[in-house]
């Protein structure tokens, strides 16, 4: 079955830094969709990324789907101690059914 | 937050036992999905409804079992509990129509602990 494979599994880096999150599937997705997870929370959707090789910002977020759509990249600049949480990728590959397949997340703590 | 709920919010129940999570969807979606999240994982999608009719269902054994309500409300029961059903239960709606019902809306969760 579709597989979704996350890089790093943590990362901890000084208030300031960026940090990067790179998501990969085994198969061509429709889409994929990124959640930010909180300590004790749930996952909040950030954004859904649907075509070849697009690119979104929000704020100091940039979101990068491949032009295989296989892999996409999360990238924050100047980290805050605000971005503390767990990034997950989910992959959509199409279809009625609208299951996404969840990566296993990037944990990232921000020392201030 | 999305407008999605979740009942209850914690619960404890011990080996064998059956169990029923609720959800109820953000207003105007009628598309409804479990996940199952284990401690240090990614969600694990158990099964998605569509208009009252389970609408595909991930790698979970027959004891996980789902309903829809015309008011696209949700149960998700779980029969025969085991020690590793202890998990963060969610519940994700989404709305009709492409491209919306591609985007989950996640609930709060249910923790179960089973003993």
């Amino acid at each position: 079955g579709q597989q979704v494979m996350q890089i790093p599994q943590y990362q901890h880096v000084q208030e300031g830094e960026d940090f990067t999150t790179y998501c990969n599937s085994s198969t061509t997705l429709s889409n994929i969709q990124w959640y930010k997870q909180r300590p004790g929370g749930h996952p909040v959707f950030l954004i859904q990324l649907v075509k070849s090789g697009e690119v979104k910002k929000q704020k100091r977020l940039t979101f990068q789907f491949g032009e295989a759509k296989k892999n996409s990249s999360l990238h924050i600049t100047a980290t805050q101690t605000t971005d503390v949480g767990t990034y997950f990728c989910a992959g959509h590959s199409g279809g009625s059914n609208y299951k996404l397949t969840f990566g296993k997340g990037t944990l990232l703590t921000v020392n201030p | 937050e999305t407008g999605v709920t979740q009942s209850p919010t914690h619960l404890i129940k011990t080996r064998g036992q059956q169990v029923t999570l609720r959800c109820s969807s953000q207003s105007g979606h009628n598309t409804v999905s479990w996940y199952q999240q284990a401690l240090g994982q990614g969600p694990q999608f158990i099964f998605q409804y569509y208009r009252e009719e389970e609408n595909g269902r991930g790698n979970f054994p027959p004891r996980f079992s789902g309903l829809q309500f015309p008011n696209y409300s949700s149960e998700l029961n779980v029969n025969a509990l085991e020690l590793d059903d202890s998990a963060l239960y969610l519940c994700a709606s989404s709305a009709p129509g492409p491209p919306s019902r591609e985007t989950q809306y996640f609930g709060p969760g249910t923790r179960l602990l089973v003993l």
